[in-house]
C-alpha cells in the first residue's frame, strides 16, 4: 500500500467552527507532514512529525493545531480560521524523516478548505 | 531558504513535442527532486537526482543537475496530453526534514 489518504476531500467552515483534517498512511513511514498550498503557488510546509513527535513548526498560527496519535495517523485541528486560510491542505509522509537519506515524500490528494 | 526558482512559469506545447523546464537553487544540496501536480491534487514524486550525479533517466523523463551552476532541468520527451500538470523542483535543507519547493512550471500539452 503506497497510498496516503486524506479526509475530507472538501470542507467548508465558518470562522467560528472547529473542524479536523485527517491523514493516514500504512507504509510504515516515520515522518509525516502538513503543507498549505494556495492557488498557483508551491506547497508551504506547516508542520513535520518525526517518530510521532513534532519536529518542525513553521511559525504556524495557533488556530492550526497538529496531532499525531500514532505512526499512521496525522490530524490537523482547525479553530477560528480566517478566510485567508482557505487553501488546499496536503499531507505527506516519508520513510525516516531524515532527508539526508534522500527520502522522497508521498503526498495525499489534499483537502480543499474554504473558510467563509 | 533554498527555494528554487523555476522557469518558465508556464509552458504550452503541442502534443508530441519535448518540454524542458529549469530550476535554479541557492545553496548546496545533496539531492534534488522533481514532483508533478495535477490540478488541485496531491504531488507525485517523479525522480530524484543526487548531487554526485549529472544526469538521470526515467522513462520519458530526463533530469540533469549542474551543481556548479546550482541548476537542474527536467526534460519530458514525446509529450502527451496527460502530462499537463504543474511541475515542481524541490530540495531538502541540510540538518532537518524540510523539503523546499520551487515556484513551479505549469505545463499545458495541446492535443
Amino acid at each position: 500500500d503506497t497510498e496516503v489518504t486524506q479526509t475530507p476531500k472538501h470542507l467548508v467552515m465558518g470562522m467560528t467552527n472547529k473542524k479536523s483534517l485527517k491523514c493516514e498512511q500504512h507504509m510504515g513511514h516515520r515522518a509525516m507532514y502538513w503543507y498549505k498550498q494556495k492557488a498557483k503557488k508551491p506547497p508551504e510546509l506547516m508542520f513535520v512529525y518525526s517518530y510521532e513527535k513534532l519536529s518542525i513548526n513553521e511559525s504556524v498560527p495557533s488556530r492550526f493545531s497538529p496531532e499525531c496519535p500514532n505512526s499512521s495517523l496525522l490530524n490537523l485541528h482547525l479553530h477560528a480560521l480566517q478566510p485567508e486560510d482557505s487553501a488546499l491542505y496536503l499531507c505527506a509522509s516519508s520513510t525516516s524523516g531524515t532527508l539526508l537519506r534522500t527520502d522522497t515524500q508521498y503526498f495525499g490528494p489534499g483537502t480543499r478548505l474554504t473558510v467563509l | 531558504s533554498q527555494q528554487g526558482e523555476e522557469d518558465p512559469q508556464a509552458l504550452s506545447i503541442q502534443e508530441g513535442e519535448n518540454a524542458t523546464m529549469n530550476c535554479s537553487y541557492k545553496t548546496s544540496i545533496n539531492n534534488l527532486q522533481w514532483y508533478r501536480q495535477n490540478s488541485g491534487r496531491g504531488l507525485v514524486h517523479l525522480i530524484l537526482i543526487r548531487s554526485n550525479e549529472r544526469e538521470k533517466h526515467s522513462g520519458r523523463l530526463r533530469v540533469t543537475l549542474d551543481t556548479s551552476k546550482k541548476s537542474s532541468s527536467l526534460l519530458i520527451t514525446a509529450s502527451r496530453a496527460a502530462d499537463t500538470a504543474s511541475y515542481f523542483c524541490a530540495a531538502p535543507n541540510f540538518g532537518n526534514e524540510k523539503l523546499t519547493f520551487g515556484t513551479g512550471t505549469r505545463l499545458t500539452i495541446i492535443p
